[in-house]
């Protein structure tokens, strides 16, 4: 299937620099947005939770969902050694209950110092 | 912090065998999920668990797969007759609610030999 797109990378960027991390999707149907941190061999651990477009910020992260053109990302500003992991996205097509979860394959970031 | 456990961390098997994964979800929490992860792959849906019945399944969660919540705090993953191709990552995941976020264990990885 291929409903969520991501470039699984490797990413691999100096200390204190600013990340990109993107997905694409087809299905126009999806309403929720989130980003997950995978550390290896460990579960993924959600980072950032966004519904419908816009823009949401937390410490030096910010998700963007741009529904026209079914793009989300994901920004890491002054990055550090310890975001060093394999990011997700995920998205869910339930409009008021968070069913399935449909993840992209990942993109493994390393950040050095 | 309150966090969703599962044992064992590594379970090896014989092809044909039956295995039981197991997990302890937050306690407070209602709805209950399985993704898997084969290597190198997207993590994906198998099923979802609400009220002590399965609220959906994938095509992935087949006669072979089902689940259980045999106390008020296990939620079990039974895999029949094992093949070779579910040898992957098995993550559970739980939430409180409808509109909350899905939060991930840190995995059973199964290798069917």
């Amino acid at each position: 299937q291929k409903e969520v797109e991501q470039d699984p990378g490797p990413l691999s960027v100096p200390e204190g620099a600013i990340v990109s991390l993107n997905c694409t999707y087809s299905n126009s149907a999806f309403q929720y947005f989130m980003w997950y941190r995978q550390y290896s061999r460990k579960g993924p651990e959600l980072l950032m939770y966004t519904y419908s477009s816009g823009n949401k910020e937390d410490g030096r992260f910010t998700a963007q969902v741009d529904k026209s053109s079914k793009y989300i990302s994901l920004f890491i500003r002054d990055s550090q050694p310890s975001d060093s992991a394999t990011y997700l996205c995920a998205m869910s097509d339930r409009g008021s209950t968070l069913g399935r979860l449909y993840f992209g394959r990942g993109t493994q970031l390393t950040v050095w110092p | 912090e309150p966090e969703v456990t599962q044992t064992p961390s590594h379970q090896v098997t014989q092809m044909g065998q039956e295995v039981i994964l197991r997990c302890v979800p937050i306690s407070n929490h209602l709805y209950f999920y399985w993704y898997r992860q084969i290597l190198g792959q997207k993590v994906e849906f198998l099923v979802s668990f609400y009220n002590n019945e399965i609220s959906e399944k994938s095509e992935i969660f087949d006669d072979q797969f089902s689940v259980e919540r045999p106390d008020g705090s296990n939620f079990t993953l039974k895999i029949r007759s094992t093949k070779l191709e579910d040898s992957a990552m098995y993550f559970c995941a739980s939430s409180g609610s409808r509109t909350d976020t899905q939060y991930f264990g840190p995995g059973t990885r199964l290798t069917v030999l």
